[in-house]
């Protein structure tokens, strides 16, 4: 079945730096590619999605690109705000998504 | 255009008792699955529906049941609760033949006592 893994958290950064969350996963066939985002005592957004080796998937200054060689799929924003501290997960899946423990983004002023 | 709804919010339980979560699809939607996401931890698979029958299932016990309803919605049942089934339980819709895109509820928080 499909895996995910993640890098630890918590990510701690101050407002306007770089980020990047990296995400490899094990997959039979080629999965689509999700980012979902969930901020405290919610459920989780949908951020961006891929679908095929090469997408790239963006939204809200937040990208990230299929990279099928490597099974990857690392987040990255070029500046954030403190609006972005929440809980980060890359998710495989085709039919049912898989899920790793996320990545916590701690962003201060 | 309504999101994915869950009902209820929270809901306090006794070991051995029986709950049922509710779940309302997207718009346009008629594929629901259902996710555990025990604190900390990222969400489980537990089981999908379409056209009211059960497609696909994750790792979980009988004591987790399902149903969806002629209108999409969908209902989750958990039998003879135990404390380890504290948790938050997350519905998501798609639509069955479109986007591979799931959308998520806001969750359900069960606990246990």
């Amino acid at each position: 079945g499909n895996s995910v893994t993640q890098m630890e958290g918590p990510v701690t950064l101050s407002e306007e730096a770089f980020l990047t969350i990296n995400c490899t996963y094990t997959a039979t066939g080629y999965p689509s590619l999700f980012w979902y985002v969930q901020y405290p005592g919610e459920g989780l957004q949908l951020l961006l999605k891929a679908t095929k080796a090469d997408d790239k998937g963006s939204n809200k200054g937040f990208e990230a690109t299929y990279r099928k060689e490597t099974t990857s799929f690392h987040l990255e924003k070029g500046s954030v705000q403190v609006s972005d501290s929440a809980v980060y997960f890359c998710a495989p899946g085709f039919q049912k998504l898989v899920f790793g423990t996320g990545t916590r983004l701690l962003v201060s002023p | 255009d309504a999101g994915v709804t869950q009902s209820p919010t929270h809901l306090i339980k006794t070991r051995g008792q029986q709950v049922t979560l509710r779940c309302s699809p997207k718009s346009g939607h008629d594929t629901v699955s259902w996710y555990q996401q025990a604190l900390g931890q990222g969400p489980q698979f537990i089981f999908q529906y379409y056209e009211e029958e059960e497609r696909q299932r994750g790792n979980f016990p009988d004591r987790f049941s399902g149903h969806q309803f002629p209108n999409y919605s969908s209902e989750l049942n958990v039998n003879a609760l135990l404390l380890g089934d504290s948790a938050l339980y997350l519905c998501a819709s798609r639509s069955g033949t479109g986007s591979r895109e799931q959308y998520f509820g806001p969750g359900t928080r069960l606990t246990v006592t």
